[in-house]
């Protein structure tokens, strides 16, 4: 099981670029969360999907965010422009699945991707 | 809105000794409580979870309660060594959302 993969894992770049993160899920997976990690405010989530669609965009802290789930084994978090305040760990995790009324499942975490934006 | 506090925000211990962390949620409709160890540099991993059916549930060292009517709930780590030194997330989520919200982590260090 190849578990949660994110990539790039180090990223650096200059004010105003635009920095794309990817995940790929757990094969099977159906919900899929990205998260932000700063010292200052924690683990925040940012956005989840199920089954490819997205559910709750209500973290996204701006417009410069976006992210899409294009099928169930991929996903991106785009930053455009960046700004140095975007620096952070943002992680991907994914979950087995999540239905409505049903209990939550086990959220499984990528390694992340460590963000500088200069 | 949802929200979930972790105390205390740093705890030191002897190997050997315990430690308890403990979490109070806001949302009444919570019920599924994990914890997630993060070491330094690594990402969360689970190391143990509770459903608002049980009160307890125990996985050799470590152990969680959940009292759902105070609406808290706490990790115990018996024996503790040095490699449970990391930082520990507890995390609230409930059937409506699915999502989970962290409390803001209690950074556990064990002496030798």
């Amino acid at each position: 099981d190849a578990g949660v993969i994110q990539s790039p894992r180090h990223e650096v770049t200059e004010m105003g670029q635009e920095v794309t993160l990817r995940c790929k899920p757990i094969s099977g997976h159906n919900s899929l969360f990205w998260y932000r990690q700063t010292m200052m405010r924690g683990l925040e989530l940012l956005i989840y999907f199920n089954n490819n669609v997205p559910i709750d965009d209500s973290g996204m802290p701006e417009d410069r965010f976006s992210a899409k789930m294009p099928n169930a084994s991929f996903s991106t978090l785009k930053i455009q422009p960046s700004e140095p305040r975007d620096s952070a760990v943002y992680f991907c995790a994914s979950s087995p699945g999540y239905s409505g009324g049903a209990p939550p499942d086990t959220q499984y975490f990528g390694p992340g991707t460590r963000l500088t934006v200069l | 809105g949802e929200n979930v506090e972790q105390h205390p925000s740093t705890l030191s211990v002897q190997e050997g000794d315990s430690a308890v962390i403990k979490c109070t949620y806001s949302d009444s409709a919570s019920n599924y409580f994990p914890w997630y160890k993060q070491e330094l540099g690594k990402r969360p991993q689970l190391i143990i979870d509770i459903r608002s059916n049980v009160g307890e549930k125990k996985d050799q060292r470590i152990a969680v309660t959940l009292n759902k009517t105070a609406k808290h709930f706490s990790l115990h780590i018996t024996e503790t060594q040095p490699e449970d030194s990391a930082v520990y997330f507890c995390a609230a989520s409930n059937s409506n959302t699915g999502k989970l919200i962290f409390g803001q982590g209690t950074t556990l260090q064990v002496k030798p």
